[in-house]
């Protein structure tokens, strides 16, 4: 069955370095997503992105973040310059086209320190 | 604006016993609603939705849930509990199909006891 892989599962990094998460999102998805989870808080929408761009961000979602479809099967977020409050668990997600539900990925869970 | 409400961040039930996870939301226009399951050190994983079509929705592992306009509701049930069935759950809300964002609530972490 497609599923949405993440790399890697757990990242450790110093505050003040870029760090950057990856997902492949399921093949013939069109819609992609990041999202995070920051311990014992909700699951909070950061971005979506189609057609190559930025479609809706979040308030969370600010100069310090920033997406890519690099080539025809990743889509990354990079963190410029990290904080301690971007500890958190990152999901990313896609959709088909016409499809309401999104699919997750397992997750990064991202340390700063 | 959307928002979810998740009533209980725990909920504990016995084997066998009736698992009923509450969630009320708001939303601007006709909403779409979604009950994720995330199970220890793995990621979201859809368990039912629902898209304006039959209010009572079925879903994977005996789960169903129904959409109560009325009530602004969209409670989770299943009628008897597994061991496997603990793990966190979400309900979330969006304003339509692919593209539009997802609006979580705060989760509620179930506890099955033998």
């Amino acid at each position: 069955e497609p599923e949405v892989t993440q790399t890697p599962s757990h990242q450790v990094t110093q505050m003040g370095q870029e760090v950057i998460l990856r997902c492949v999102p399921i093949s013939n998805h069109l819609y992609f997503y990041w999202y995070r989870q920051i311990l014992g808080q909700k699951v909070e929408f950061l971005v979506s992105f189609y057609n190559n761009e930025i479609s809706e961000k979040s308030e969370i979602f600010d100069d310090q973040f920033s997406v890519e479809r690099p080539d025809g099967s990743n889509f990354t977020l990079k963190i410029r310059s990290t904080k301690l409050e971007d500890s958190a668990m990152y999901f990313c997600a896609s959709n088909r086209e016409g499809a309401s539900e999104a699919f997750f990925g397992q997750g990064t869970r991202l340390t700063v320190v | 604006a959307q928002s979810v409400t998740q009533l209980g961040s725990h909920v504990s039930v016995s084997e066998g016993a009736l698992v009923l996870l509450r969630c009320n939301y708001s939303s601007s226009v006709p909403p779409y609603l979604f009950w994720y399951v995330q199970y220890p050190n793995q990621g979201l994983q859809l368990l039912l939705k629902y898209t304006s079509a039959a209010t009572l929705v079925k879903g994977i592992n005996g789960f169903e849930a129904e959409f109560k306009k009325s009530e602004t509701s969209f409670h989770l049930t299943k009628p008897s509990a597994h061991m496997s069935d603990a793990a966190e759950y979400f309900c979330a809300v969006s304003e339509g199909t692919a593209g539009n964002k997802l609006t979580f609530g705060g989760g509620t972490r179930v506890l099955v006891k033998p």
